[in-house]
C-alpha cells in the first residue's frame, strides 16, 4: 500500500513569490492535516479536513495561506505571498477516520530566500 | 485543550545502555496517547500507542511506553539503545469527541554513543 505523498520534496523561492504544496493521502483515509514543523520544533497543525469540509483551520494564517481539498482526495496547500519566516517543512498526514493514528508524508521542505 | 511537554531537547545515551524518554501530557479527558520517530529528512513514523485497554504499550523496534494516569505521563523506553535509535523522537496526544486535533510535543534528539 503507497503511503502518503508529498511533492515537490524541497523548494527554493524568494520572498513575496507564491508557493504550493500537494497532497496525495493513503487511499481510503478520510482525513487529512497539514502541519508545519519549523526547526527544532515538534509539528503543529494548520489545518484538518474530514473529506472535503475543513473542520479545524483555527491555526491557519488565512491571511496568506490557503488549502483546499476538492473531492476529498488530494489536497493543496498554499502560501501567497511568501515570507522570510515560512522557511519550514511542512508536513501532510492522513488517517482513515479522525481518532484513528495519522500516517505522515516525507514532507516539503520550504526555503524561502 | 491537549497539550504534551517533553523536557531536555537533546538525549544522549550509550550503545547498550536504557533509553528513557519522558512526556507528561494534560487533558480534561482520558486522551489517546502516540510516540513517533523522525529519522533525518524523513516523515513521522508511529511508534506506538495507547488508546484504551492495557497500559503498558509494546511498539515497533523494541520500544514500549506505560501509561500512567495518576501522573499523566506517558514515557517511552527501550532496555539497550542500538545505534539505529538515533533519530527524533516526539510524544502526541488527542482528544475524544469533538476535538480530534493531535498535538506534538518538541520533541527528544537522541543520540547513540558507541
Amino acid at each position: 500500500e503507497a503511503g502518503v505523498v508529498q511533492s515537490p520534496r524541497y523548494k527554493i523561492i524568494e520572498k513575496k513569490q507564491p508557493v504550493a504544496f500537494w497532497c496525495n493521502p493513503i487511499s481510503g483515509h478520510n482525513t487529512l492535516y497539514w502541519y508545519l514543523q519549523n526547526l527544532g520544533q515538534g509539528p503543529e497543525l494548520l489545518i484538518r479536513y474530514e473529506n472535503e469540509e475543513a473542520v479545524d483551520d483555527s491555526q491557519l494564517p488565512k491571511d496568506r495561506f490557503s488549502a483546499e481539498r476538492l473531492k476529498g482526495v488530494d489536497s493543496t496547500l498554499k502560501i501567497q505571498p511568501a515570507e522570510l519566516g515560512d522557511s519550514a517543512v511542512y508536513l501532510c498526514a492522513s488517517s482513515r477516520l479522525a481518532g484513528e493514528e495519522a500516517f505522515f508524508g516525507q514532507g516539503t521542505r520550504l526555503t524561502v530566500v | 485543550a491537549q497539550s504534551v511537554t517533553q523536557l531536555g531537547s537533546h538525549v544522549s545515551v550509550s550503545e547498550g545502555a536504557l533509553v528513557l524518554l519522558r512526556c507528561n501530557y494534560s487533558s480534561s479527558v482520558p486522551p489517546y496517547l502516540f510516540w513517533y520517530v523522525q529519522y533525518p529528512n524523513q516523515g513521522l513514523q508511529l511508534l506506538l500507542k495507547y488508546t484504551t485497554g492495557a497500559t503498558l504499550v509494546k511498539g515497533i523496534n523494541g520500544f514500549e511506553a506505560e501509561f500512567k494516569k495518576s501522573e499523566t505521563s506517558f514515557h517511552l523506553t527501550k532496555p539497550s539503545a542500538h545505534m539505529s535509535d538515533a533519530a527524533e523522537y516526539f510524544c502526541a496526544v488527542r482528544g475524544i469527541g469533538g476535538n480530534n486535533r493531535l498535538a506534538f510535543g518538541k520533541g527528544n534528539q537522541v543520540v547513540v554513543i558507541p
